[in-house]
């Protein structure tokens, strides 16, 4: 693995359904972070971790939990997934309050 | 509350140069950071800047103003493969990054 993994690259899913993200680095980057972006609208936060074992609500936090086990994962659950979570997400990792590295991104479309 | 603003989409010539500007509004200011997006790619890292003044790297150049909430970014030379969309981010008293919607720029030969 070299910086950051997404899995799935992309996904359809009925509404209703639980769905979870997956987002695994390899630069034991302390800060982990998963973002949405929709057309228009820039990349929105929807929940963080400064460290292994603590995480926090970004601005879209509803209808997402995550969590954080260890250093290198930090996957992203929809409970219940819903068409507006139809969207592009992507998980970044950062080890300071500078750059973040994002992953590739992955595509989920809620029908 | 907290906004970032850029112009939406903007359009150059291949070899000329383009500023692309950046006008925010943060609680608390830690740095303004420009990313780079190709069309189905991740973001990836150009500039960060926390104090006043102009940051230069090869063809890229990002300038600062803290008092005016204003920051732009420089590109020379401009090449077909300098389209892409350009995210401008501030960082805010809580260390979080907030993102405007980007600006999409469309290079012409």
């Amino acid at each position: 693995i070299a910086g950051i993994t997404q899995a799935p690259t992309s996904q359809i899913l009925a509404a209703g359904r639980r769905m979870t993200l997956r987002c695994t680095q390899d630069m034991r980057h302390n800060a982990m972070y998963w973002y949405r972006q929709d057309l228009g609208l820039g990349l929105r936060l929807i929940h963080y971790s400064n460290t292994a074992g603590t995480t926090g609500k970004g601005e879209v936090p509803d209808g997402y939990s995550v969590s954080r086990a260890n250093t290198d994962d930090f996957p992203l659950t929809l409970a219940s997934a819903v068409p507006s979570q139809t969207s592009v997400y992507f998980c970044a990792s950062s080890d300071s309050e500078r750059e973040q590295f994002f992953g590739p991104g992955t595509r989920l479309t809620v029908l | 509350g907290q906004n970032i603003d850029q112009p939406t989409e903007m359009t150059a010539t291949e070899g000329a140069i383009v500023q692309i500007n950046c006008t925010y509004q943060t609680s608390g200011f830690n740095g303004l950071f420009w990313y780079q997006q190709h069309a189905g790619e991740a973001p990836t890292f150009l500039s960060y800047n926390v104090l006043d003044g102009l940051e230069e790297k090869g063809r890229f150049s990002s300038f600062l103003s803290r008092s005016k909430g204003y920051s732009y970014l420089l590109l020379k030379e401009l090449q077909m493969k300098d389209s892409a969309s350009y995210l401008c981010a501030a960082l805010d008293s809580n260390y979080q990054l907030i993102w405007g919607a980007g600006t999409k720029l469309i290079i012409k030969p």
